[in-house]
């Protein structure tokens, strides 16, 4: 599976849109883009994934370039709430080996 | 419909004892992942489980460590003789099928293992 890079860490104010850039260059052709959050000592939580379009449900929207070597996760109005660490994940194996990274650490400030 | 279910929360174990880890999967659902996350690191794959068979363990230890996922009941993953090297939360994640394209997987709380 492709590896990913992220930030380490960034700040959004309460309110405002966060912009989580990840960038995945050596990803193939069946790979997907996944993304989910950790909040502090909970499990993870799923919150997107995409293959080459856009998408976007209730959470957040998932913008992936036209090459798919990055993506960028957009949460349109940052609350408390969303403070967690964020993983961005490709994955093409249907036996859900998802391989974590890093992440990156967004604190949501008022 | 009640979620990811693991139990205990916490679990405390003096070295050289034996840690069971339970997990009930989402209903309806009858596969099992297990990852291991040390303190100040990401989530790491062990082992994938469906009713009886362990499809995928490339991320398990290959020693103290083993997994089951019986026709009726949990999954338990089972650590002997631990050591403080085991400390780490453990987590359970369950899918209705082994496709993962279709949606994400549900993750339970974790079970936090301190060994001393």
């Amino acid at each position: 599976d492709a590896k990913t890079t992220q930030p380490p860490s960034m700040d959004c104010a309460e309110g405002r849109a966060a912009n989580l850039p990840c960038n995945h260059s050596t990803i193939s052709g069946n790979e997907y883009v996944y993304w989910y959050r950790q909040i502090h000592s909970q499990g993870p939580q799923y919150i997107i994934h995409g293959l080459k379009n856009n998408e976007t449900n209730e959470m957040a929207s998932l913008i992936i370039t036209e090459d798919r070597k990055s993506s960028t996760l957009i949460l349109p109005h940052a609350t408390l709430r969303d403070t967690a660490v964020y993983y961005c994940i490709v994955s093409s194996d249907s036996w859900g080996k998802l391989q974590f990274g890093a992440g990156t650490q967004v604190v949501v400030t008022p | 419909n009640a979620g990811v279910m693991q139990n205990p929360r916490h679990l405390v174990r003096r070295r050289g004892q034996e840690a069971r880890l339970r997990c009930s999967p989402m209903k309806g659902h009858s596969h099992v992942y297990w990852y291991r996350q040390l303190p100040e690191e990401g989530l790491k794959f062990m082992v994938y489980l469906q009713k009886e068979n362990i499809i995928d363990e490339s991320g398990m230890p290959k020693e103290r460590f083993s997994a089951e996922f019986p026709k009726e009941g949990p999954s338990i993953l089972r650590i002997q003789q631990v050591v403080r090297g085991d400390s780490a939360a453990y987590f359970c994640a369950s899918s209705p099928d082994r496709t993962a394209f279709n949606y994400g997987y549900t993750f339970g709380s974790g079970t936090r293992l301190t060994v001393v």
